[in-house]
């Protein structure tokens, strides 16, 4: 079964540092998202991308925050200069819209990020 | 985008059925019904999805009724592992950029 993979699954950062966290989304999609989780949450949306621009984003997702697909393949999430309350699980998520199942979200395992 | 209300929390027992609710009174005739399941430290995991009546897959089964205001979510004859927390979501096909998660409900099943 086709997956979305992220990388690193765990990571310690200082506050005030840039962190990139990486996705490969399944290779037929065309529609890509960001989640985060804050632990014991729900799952909070921050932006979507298609077409190499963001669609949507959320109130969460502020200058601090961007993404990109740099290439084929990869679709990024950098954080500039994190703070604590950037402490989160973060998820990406792809989608394919097709006819039988609509904005059905296939998700990655997930990106630890902590904060110290 | 039409808002879920759906239960907290749920226990169950192993072996029992399961069904959880979710009411979506504003949505609209074009948006789908469409269940996710979380287990801790993973990402949500798609379940099921539905327009009307009643859908069913190997996991699951979903029902709607007629004016679409509410759906169930049915878990046959659960076990330990299929605690988790379920989200129910509305969205609309092609349309929805912005797909959002509520609280979802917590359901654990019991020895």
């Amino acid at each position: 079964e086709p997956e979305v993979t992220q990388t690193p699954s765990h990571q310690v950062t200082q506050m005030g540092q840039e962190v990139i966290l990486r996705c490969v989304p399944i290779s037929n999609h065309l529609y890509f998202y960001w989640y985060r989780q804050i632990l014991g949450q729900k799952v909070e949306f921050l932006v979507s991308f298609y077409n190499n621009e963001i669609s949507e984003k959320s109130e969460i997702f502020d200058d601090q925050f961007s993404v990109e697909r740099p290439d084929g393949s990869n679709f990024t999430l950098k954080i500039r200069s994190t703070k604590l309350e950037d402490s989160a699980m973060y998820f990406c998520a792809s989608s394919d819209r097709a006819t039988d199942h609509y904005n059905v979200l296939t998700f990655g395992a997930g990106s630890r990020l902590t904060v110290l | 985008l039409a808002k879920t209300t759906q239960p907290i929390s749920m226990d169950s027992y192993e072996g029992q059925e399961v069904n959880i609710t979710c009411s979506h009174n504003n949505i609209a005739t074009n948006d789908y019904i469409t269940w996710y399941q979380q287990f801790p430290s993973q990402g949500p995991r798609f379940i099921i999805q539905g327009y009307k009546t009643k859908v069913t897959n190997e996991v699951a089964s979903l029902f709607i009724p007629a004016d679409r205001k509410s759906s169930t979510l049915s878990l046959p004859r659960v076990s330990l592992s299929d605690t988790a927390v379920y989200y129910c979501l509305v969205v609309a096909p092609n349309r929805d950029d912005k797909i959002i998660f509520g609280k979802g409900t917590r359901l654990h099943i019991l020895p």
